[in-house]
Formats: structure tokens, C-alpha cells, sequence
């Protein structure tokens, strides 16, 4: 079984802060994702990344791929009310590309 | 172009009922995933699956839980002689076949409360 592992847990800041969270593995990935989810629904994909040392923008968010392709991290830039949710890391596992398997999240709340 | 439908979005059953959840992938798409999210929890995996054909069933619970995708239809999530610990979010996925990794479309759940 691939562990990802998220970090904090929980997060509460103010609006217009940045932020950084994290998730770490011990096993490579073929390509990482980052998902959203909104009370009461399904996560939202936000972006994949593929190659390793990979940075993607999408807006306020910074999404980076560690060079061995087991950890990647998730900035965000003035943080706003908007960016609250749950924010979801997976990975492929072990029969294709999209048997993904997903770290507990980190559970945002901005404050306006 | 409807995304990925489940029926019902809300379940109440009693304790010893069964559940039957239900998953209609994007058009398109052959591979089928279910995963379970408790309160405050991330996502679970449970069950992987192609049409007629299970893959990987390694998070989902030997006894009372079964799952089939068969040609024609939905993919269903079954649960018998429901239990007060069997209540949770449940969401499918789905993604295409050719398996880019180009991430899973998520239906928005069904909420199983058992009473």
C-alpha cells in the first residue's frame, strides 16, 4: 500500500495570507494530483503533475512535483475566503495510471 | 454532457437493510472506482472496476460489501445487514480507458445514514 501522508491536518488563517501544504510519500509516483473538495460534494481536480521538479501555476496556486517523484506541495498566494476546503493530494498506484490513492487532506479555512 | 451520476445523494436505512448505491461513469468511461469518506476524513479507497471485471477490491471490507460493473448499466455499490459504522459518504469515480492519468471525475456521493 502507497501512504501519502498530508500535512497540517487543519489550517486556519486570515484572508490574504499565503500558504503552504504538503504531501510526502516514501514510494515514487508515476504522477501526483491535487484535488478540492467542497462540503456536501465530490473533489474537484485542480491539477496533475508528471514529471519531477514539475511547477504548475493555476492562478494564485503554485503546485510543485519533488525531484524523485514522492512528495509535492501546494502554495497559494492572498489567500482568499473562496480557496476554504478540503484540499486532497493522490497518487497512481500499482495498476495504472489511474488507480489512484489519496492522503487524508488538509482541511483549509480562510477567514475574511 | 452529464459528469458522473450518483443516485440516491441521501440513504437512510436501517440497522440489518440493505444499501444498493448506484454510479453511472461519464460517457465514455470503463474504469469505475468507489471510495468511502468519513466526517472530517479524507478518501478511502475501496473497489476498482472495469465493465465485468473487478481489479482491485484490496479496501473493501470481506464481509456484507460487494460491487459489480456489468455491461450494461450502472456500477453499484451493495451493502447487506447495514450497520451504524457502515454510515458515510460514499463517492464513485470514473475515468477512460485509455488510462492517461489525467485524474478521475467524481460524482458528488451519495450520504448513507443507518439508523
Amino acid at each position: 500500500t502507497q501512504l501519502l501522508e498530508q500535512s497540517p491536518q487543519f489550517l486556519s488563517i486570515q484572508e490574504g495570507e499565503n500558504l503552504t501544504v504538503y504531501c510526502n510519500s516514501s514510494s515514487v509516483f508515476s504522477s501526483l494530483q491535487w484535488y478540492r473538495q467542497e462540503p456536501g460534494e465530490g473533489p474537484v481536480l485542480l491539477v496533475t503533475v508528471v514529471t519531477g521538479g514539475e511547477v504548475k501555476k493555476l492562478k494564485r496556486l503554485t503546485f510543485q512535483f519533488g525531484d524523485a517523484r514522492k512528495d509535492s506541495s501546494l502554495h497559494i498566494t492572498a489567500a482568499q475566503p473562496g480557496d476554504t476546503g478540503l484540499y486532497l493530494c493522490a497518487g497512481a498506484g500499482k495498476y495504472n495510471n489511474n488507480d489512484m490513492r489519496f492522503g487524508a487532506g488538509t482541511r483549509l479555512t480562510v477567514k475574511p | 454532457n452529464a459528469g458522473v451520476m450518483q443516485n440516491p445523494r441521501h440513504l437512510v436505512r436501517r440497522r440489518g437493510q440493505e444499501a444498493r448505491l448506484r454510479c453511472s461513469p461519464m460517457k465514455g468511461h470503463s474504469h469505475v472506482y468507489w471510495y468511502r469518506q468519513l466526517p472530517e476524513e479524507g478518501l478511502k479507497f475501496m473497489v476498482y472496476l472495469q465493465k465485468e471485471n473487478i481489479i482491485d477490491e484490496s479496501g473493501m471490507p470481506k464481509e456484507r460489501f460487494s460491487a459489480e460493473f456489468p455491461k450494461e448499466g450502472p456500477s453499484i455499490l451493495r451493502i447487506q445487514q447495514v450497520v451504524r459504522g457502515d454510515s458515510a459518504a460514499y463517492f464513485c469515480a470514473s475515468s477512460p480507458r485509455t488510462g492517461t492519468g489525467d485524474g478521475y471525475t467524481f460524482g458528488s456521493g451519495t450520504r448513507l445514514t443507518v439508523v
